[in-house]
């Protein structure tokens, strides 16, 4: 199974600040995705990639970007965080026919 | 883009009892349709999914069934026990890289 480590599991950001989201995989694989998660609106898919240096935008990018350097590494960036992005964000990697999630961050923005 | 509606958005059963969890889905396209199991605090796993030219497949308690010319596929546990408490997800794929999610089961098995 592909393992997905989110770096920060709680994370408190002022309005305004630059904020950066880490998810690395030990596997080798080229599919990475950032979703976030709000009671009620399930899972919204933010920015996907399918290789290094290539991204594609998902339904909710508004607000984000990302950054893929290095195949093991899918970072989302809040270019200038507001209250509206508090949520829990979820990364996940693999294959279509299985994706695995991280665990999770639950960014608060004040 | 493609859109998975799901429902209910609650479900209450008692234990031993049979739970059903329904979606419908617009992209005709869709070809793969996954369902994650969110227990609390822990991130989604996939439990079972389908593929567009299969009709029904089954594992142990849980079955899922596709209709695609009504463009919707279901959730079935069987023999539903307090571990099978969670948050359920539908998806669907159109694009073979990315999954469309729905908002979300949140069911209770009550003993």
């Amino acid at each position: 199974d592909v393992k997905v480590t989110q770096s920060s599991r709680y994370l408190v950001k002022r309005t305004g600040e630059k904020v950066f989201l880490e998810c690395v995989q030990d596997m080798d694989h080229e599919n990475m995705f950032w979703y976030r998660q709000d009671p009620g609106l399930g899972l919204r898919l933010i920015y996907f990639s399918y290789d290094v240096k290539m991204k594609e935008k998902g339904d909710i990018p508004e607000g984000y970007s990302v950054s893929r350097e290095k195949k093991e590494r899918f970072s989302l960036i809040l270019e200038s965080a507001s209250t509206n992005q508090t949520s829990m964000y979820l990364c996940a990697a693999g294959k279509l026919y299985g994706y695995t999630f991280g665990s999770g961050t639950r960014l608060t923005v004040v | 883009g493609e859109n998975v509606e799901q429902h209910p958005s609650t479900l209450s059963v008692q234990e031993g009892d049979s739970a059903v969890i329904k979606c419908t889905y617009s992209d005709s396209a869709s070809n793969y349709f996954p369902w994650y199991k969110q227990e609390l605090g822990k991130r989604p796993q996939l439990i079972i999914d389908i593929r567009s030219n299969v009709g029904e497949k089954k594992d142990q308690r849980i079955a899922v069934t596709l209709n695609k010319t009504a463009k919707h596929f279901s959730l079935h546990i069987t023999e539903t026990q307090p571990e099978d408490s969670a948050v359920y997800f539908c998806a669907a794929s159109n694009s073979g890289y990315a999954l469309n999610f729905g908002k979300g089961t949140s069911l209770l098995v009550t003993p």
